[in-house]
């Protein structure tokens, strides 16, 4: 079955540096992936569409200088958090759909997702 | 834009019993797509069930059925004989049929808690 890969984890440091997660889609290739992020005991949020060779597309109210995105090829996208400060503490998930399927009911494919801390 | 509103912050059901959680959409679309997500404490996202909005016949998984209704836009999970690894949140998901990004719209959520 398909598989998403989300890395790292969790993740501690401190407050000021810059974190990087990546998302990779083990076993099938995906023009699009997608970037969330869920508070304790809430539902997750839309952050961004992550586009192959493109430009992210970004919710409504999300910093895209504090939440870089890449998507550098058709398996790996990666949301960088600039400047961490405890707020941006959170659970952040990815999702991808296999490239020539959007039209069709096939589902996103979820990682485990990535716990951030910061001090 | 479109919503999903889940109505039941918290579930319980005993175990081998049936349990129905909620899910109400608002769309002006015709075509789209529905899913149940649960979210154990894991936090891993598990597809549960997908119903196809073109389709009437009602969407079956194992334990697991829905009922679409919709002209009243109502998409409800049905748990049969819940096992105690049913305790977990379980997330209404809406998306549009139209367009290549087609990302997922999620409700507010449903804990669902399984007792002996």
């Amino acid at each position: 079955g398909a598989v998403v890969s989300q890395h790292p984890s969790w993740v501690i440091c401190k407050s000021g540096t810059s974190v990087k997660i990546e998302c990779r889609s083990l076993d099938f290739q995906a023009t699009t992936m997608f970037w969330y992020r869920q508070f304790p005991k809430q539902s997750l949020m839309l952050m961004a569409t992550s586009n192959e060779g493109s430009k992210a597309t970004y919710e409504q109210g999300v910093e895209k200088d504090k939440f870089l995105i890449n998507h550098a090829s058709l398996t790996l996208s990666t949301l960088t958090v600039t400047s961490a400060h405890p707020e941006d503490s959170s659970f952040y998930i990815c999702s991808a759909r296999r490239t020539g399927v959007e039209r069709s009911n096939q589902p996103q494919h979820f990682g485990d997702g990535t716990r951030l801390s910061i001090l | 834009a479109q919503t999903v509103t889940q109505s039941q912050p918290e579930m319980s059901v005993q175990e081998a019993e049936t349990v129905t959680l909620s899910c109400t959409y608002d769309t002006s679309e015709s075509d789209y797509y529905l899913f149940w997500y649960k979210q154990p404490p894991s936090r891993q996202m598990i597809l549960v069930i997908r119903q196809e909005a073109y389709k009437q016949q009602n969407a079956t998984e194992n334990r697991f059925s829905v009922n679409f209704q919709k002209a009243a836009k109502s998409f409800s999970l049905k748990i049969s004989d819940s096992q105690l690894g049913d305790a977990a949140m379980y997330f209404c998901a809406y998306r549009s049929y139209t367009g290549t990004a087609s990302k997922l719209t999620f409700g507010t959520g449903t804990r669902l808690q399984v007792t002996l």
